[in-house]
């Protein structure tokens, strides 16, 4: 059963702060991603990876940074919050191969930034 | 850019009765169409996917269709049942490590 786990379930930080969100899998996937849901918006895509040291930008990136350096593991980074970062915040990770595939989702980190 | 569009945003529809969401994309290399299904408080997963080397595909109370030409994809929920209240996701990709692409959701509410 394949099981994605992020750093925090609730996270309250300060406007201008640096903030870690972390997301570890264990199933040896290959592609791993970072999406924002918002009431209305849906998920959207922030960043995502097809591999070690490998990003790609996603529809909204700004204000985002991500870091892979283990297969398991995926980090987004907020090198300044701002309000607006305000946001559920959700990974998930998939097989690569020559078709898309399942993503297998987080719980999700709820942050709010003051 | 590639777009996904997902209506109705709100559903609601009495136990027992059939539910159907409607969803179009823009790019027409898609060929990857997956349902999520997020229910309160939790994870989106997945309920059903379609490739689009086939035109329908049916997993107990849950189908989909696939009309290519047109570009639209729908879900159909049969006998709805109080436990098929939560927010779906539809999502177009073009595969291959790509990005998937998801419509806003559609809030599906089974009334007693």
């Amino acid at each position: 059963d394949v099981k994605v786990t992020q750093s925090s379930r609730y996270l309250v930080k300060r406007t201008g702060e640096k903030v870690f969100l972390e997301c570890v899998q264990d199933m040896d996937h290959e592609n791993m991603f970072w999406y924002r849901q918002d009431p209305g918006l849906g998920l959207r895509l922030i960043y995502f990876s097809y591999d070690v040291k490998m990003k790609e930008k996603g529809d909204i990136p700004e204000g985002y940074s991500v870091s892979r350096e283990k297969k398991e593991r995926f980090s987004l980074i907020l090198e300044s919050a701002s309000t607006n970062q305000t946001s559920m915040y959700l990974c998930a990770s998939s097989l690569s191969g020559p078709s898309a595939d399942t993503q297998y989702f987080g719980p999700g980190t709820r942050l709010t930034v003051l | 850019g590639e777009n996904v569009e997902q209506h109705p945003s709100t559903l609601s529809v009495q136990e027992g009765d059939s539910a159907v969401i409607k969803c179009t994309y823009s790019d027409s290399a898609s060929n990857y169409f997956p349902w999520y299904k997020q229910e309160l408080g939790k994870r989106p997963q997945l309920i059903i996917d379609i490739r689009s080397n086939v035109g329908e595909k049916k997993d107990q109370r849950i189908a989909v269709t696939l009309n290519k030409t047109a570009k639209h994809f729908s879900l159909h929920i049969t006998e709805t049942q109080p436990e098929d209240s939560a927010v779906y996701f539809c999502a177009a990709s073009r595969g291959r490590d790509d990005k998937i692409i998801f419509g806003k959701g559609t809030r599906l509410h089974i009334l007693p």
